[in-house]
């Protein structure tokens, strides 16, 4: 069954300075991997995702994610963080055919401080 | 235009009511999902449809019934309300190719 692990539970960072969440994976087939952001309140939205081509993948608000197969991760990073970053962070994988659900991970904290 | 649309965004009601969440998408996506967000914020797959047949059904009370009337539309409609049932509850739909799509989520408390 496909499962997906983030193993920090909460992370603070100063502002300005960078940032990585971790992203383990476990699935049976080729991954359709994701993250989501999430502020305090409000739905889940799209930072970025990748299925194939280039394992270094851009999204929006200036966070990019690297695929590593042989270490089954899709690690996000962020060279300067900002204040507004901070909200909980979600890495999900699912297939590409859409015949398994999203799968997520239970989600990291981010938060910021000056 | 509102993707994955639901409604109502918050909903307030007492333990024991019934009560039902709609989900629309204007995509074309063939498939849609319920998801519930607990208290500590975990993402958990509820059921999934396909072109309006339930092809998962996660272990979910049975006072949870979801309904699709066409495929762009599934609901979920919720018997005998219990205090655990409150959390945000989110649609989502999916097609190959584009990928998934979410909604806004409902904030469902039950009081």
């Amino acid at each position: 069954a496909q499962s997906v692990t983030q193993p920090d539970i909460h992370i603070t960072v100063s502002e300005g300075a960078s940032l990585e969440l971790r992203c383990n994976y476990s699935y049976g087939a080729t991954p359709y991997l994701f993250w989501y952001v999430q502020s305090p309140g409000q739905g889940l939205q799209l930072l970025l995702k990748y299925f194939s081509g280039d394992t270094l993948v851009q999204g929006i608000k200036g966070f990019e994610a690297e695929f590593k197969r042989s270490q089954s991760s899709f690690n996000l990073r962020k060279p300067s963080v900002h204040w507004s970053d901070a909200a909980e962070y979600f890495c999900a994988v699912g297939s590409f055919s859409g015949n398994t659900p999203l799968v997520f991970g239970k989600g990291t904290r981010l938060s910021v401080i000056a | 235009d509102t993707a994955v649309s639901q409604t109502p965004k918050y909903l307030v009601t007492q333990m024991g009511n019934d009560k039902s969440i709609k989900c629309e998408q204007n995509l074309g996506h063939d498939t849609m999902y319920w998801y519930k967000q607990d208290s500590k914020k975990f993402l958990k797959i509820m059921f999934s449809y396909n072109n309006k047949e339930l092809i998962i059904n996660e272990t979910v009370p049975n006072r949870f019934s979801p309904k699709s009337p066409d495929k762009a539309h599934l609901n979920l409609h919720i018997n005998s309300l219990e205090l655990g049932d409150s959390a945000v509850y989110f649609c989502a739909s999916f097609k190959g190719g584009y990928g998934y799509t979410f909604g806004s989520g409902t904030r469902l408390t039950v009081v």
